[in-house]
């Protein structure tokens, strides 16, 4: 079975760091891209950027540039959001997604969300 | 980036209803354009892609039709388990943008 399995939730304080994780499974993870997704509470769905695991090459959405880290470790099948400093807009559930095949192309499958909680 | 609005933000329908959500780019995007599903505390579940194609488990009373910059998502008769918040999203370029979702109530 292809599935994408996500990190647990987080509480953190604004300033701290943090790497939340999604691991594929049933697939040739270097073949796909990974998109990541962020999903405001109550809101839409926004795409924050996307990494191909084959080579680490990323995308980033002009919204999120600068704010957010996107990687990945194909030795173990897992890409990585990351920052540097936290703020409590950032608050958020956080959707990892597989592309499929072409290099623009519908998201597949989804992991199950990693909810991040910002508060002081 | 190229925005997707879609249309109307909710809707209120009966099972057994047929209905239909609008989705429109501000610039051309072809056929480059998927459907997904969300239900309340999951993941969204793509629904259609290429505009029109169905993903494989998806049931037959879904459709998606449209090209350009004007698509439609189609529930041709509403199940109880179709209640949901639908979204489009363009994949032209590689900037992905989803509208803003369309909420899917019971009347």
């Amino acid at each position: 079975e292809v599935q994408l399995v996500q990190s647990g939730a987080e509480v953190k304080k604004p300033g701290e760091s943090l790497r939340i994780s999604c691991k594929g499974s049933g697939y040739s993870f270097i073949s796909y891209w990974i998109n990541w997704v962020r999903q405001m509470p109550g809101k839409g769905l926004e795409w924050m950027g996307r990494i191909d695991p084959s080579d680490s090459y990323t995308n980033y959405s002009p919204s999120f540039q600068g704010h957010v880290t996107i990687s990945s470790d194909k030795s173990i099948s897992t890409a990585y959001l990351q920052w540097s400093s936290l703020e409590a807009s950032d608050t958020a559930i956080y959707y990892c997604a597989k592309q499929s095949g072409s290099y623009v192309d519908r998201l597949d499958i989804w992991g199950q969300g990693t909810m991040v909680t910002v508060s002081s | 980036d190229i925005q997707m609005t879609q249309s109307p933000s909710t809707l209120s329908a009966s099972v057994g209803d047929r209905v239909t959500i609008t989705c429109r780019a501000s610039q051309s995007i072809s056929s480059w354009l998927a459907w997904y599903q969300q239900k309340p505390g999951k993941a969204p579940k793509l629904l259609i892609y290429k505009a029109s194609t169905l993903e494989s488990g998806v049931p037959l009373r879904f459709s998606g039709s449209g090209s350009g910059t004007e698509f439609t998502l189609t529930i041709s008769s509403l199940q109880p388990d179709d209640f949901a918040t639908y979204y489009c999203q363009q994949y032209n370029s590689y900037v992905y943008t989803f509208g803003q979702g369309t909420k899917l109530e019971i009347k």
